[in-house]
C-alpha cells in the first residue's frame, strides 16, 4: 500500500498566484485532514473531511479551500497565494476520527 | 481553551542514555493522548498513546506516562539510539475529534 501521498513535493510561487496541493489515500479512510507546519509548531489544522462531499473548516481556514468528490482524494485550494502561507503541508487520513491518523509525506510552499 | 505545550524545543542526549520528552496540557476532552514521531521531509509517524485508564504504556523501548492531576504527560526511550533522532508531537483528541498538536520537541541522540 503506498498510503497517503502528496503532490508536488516542493513549490514555489508567486504572491497573487493558485495552486493546488493534492493528496490522495488508498486505505479507504472515511476522514481526511490538512495540516500546516510552520516552524518551531505544532501541525495546524487547515481543514478536514469526514467523508465524500463533507468538508468542514479546521483552525487556520483561511485563504484556503478544499473539495472532497471521491474517498481517496482531497485536494487543498490556495487561490490568492500570500507569504503567509509559506509553509509545510501535511495531507493525513483515518479510518474514524479517534484512531490514529497516517501522514503523508508533505509539500513544502515557499510563497515569494 | 484546549492546548498542549511542550517547552522544550530541543533536547540533546548521549547514545545509550534515557530521553524524556515532556508535554503539558489543558482542558483535555478525552485525556487520550498520542505521540508522533517525525524525521526530517517526512511526514509524521504514530509513536504510542495513553489514555485515561492507565497511567503508563509501554512499547518496546518507549514508554508513555500519563499524570492526571498533573496534567502532564512524558516520553521515555531507554536505551535511545541515534535513529531516534527527530522531533516528537504530543497530541490530544479535542471535542470534534481533531488532533492538536504541540510545538514539538526536536532529539538528538549524539553517538
Amino acid at each position: 500500500n503506498a498510503g497517503v501521498t502528496q503532490t508536488p513535493k516542493f513549490r514555489i510561487l508567486k504572491i497573487g498566484q493558485s495552486m493546488t496541493l493534492q493528496c490522495t489515500q488508498d486505505m479507504n479512510h472515511n476522514y481526511m485532514y490538512w495540516y500546516r507546519q510552520d516552524p518551531g509548531m505544532g501541525l495546524k489544522l487547515i481543514y478536514y473531511s469526514v467523508g465524500a462531499g463533507i468538508t468542514d473548516k479546521g483552525e487556520v481556514p483561511n485563504g484556503y479551500n478544499v473539495s472532497r468528490s471521491t474517498t481517496e482524494d482531497f485536494p487543498l485550494r490556495l487561490e490568492l497565494a500570500a507569504p503567509s502561507q509559506t509553509s509545510v503541508y501535511f495531507c493525513a487520513s483515518s479510518e474514524t476520527g479517534k484512531e490514529t491518523q497516517y501522514f503523508g509525506p508533505g509539500t513544502r510552499l515557499l510563497v515569494l | 481553551d484546549q492546548q498542549v505545550k511542550q517547552n522544550s524545543p530541543s533536547l540533546s542526549v548521549q547514545e545509550g542514555r534515557i530521553s524524556i520528552l515532556n508535554c503539558d496540557y489543558t482542558n483535555s476532552m478525552f485525556d487520550y493522548f498520542l505521540w508522533y514521531k517525525k524525521y526530517p521531509a517526512e511526514g509524521p509517524t504514530f509513536l504510542i498513546s495513553i489514555s485515561s485508564i492507565k497511567d503508563k504504556n509501554e512499547d518496546g523501548r518507549f514508554t508513555v506516562f500519563l499524570n492526571k492531576s498533573a496534567k502532564h504527560l512524558s516520553l521515555h526511550i531507554v536505551p535511545s539510539q541515534p535513529g531516534d533522532s527527530a522531533v516528537y508531537f504530543c497530541a490530544d483528541y479535542n471535542q470534534g475529534g481533531k488532533l492538536i498538536f504541540g510545538q514539538g520537541t526536536e532529539l538528538s541522540v549524539k553517538p
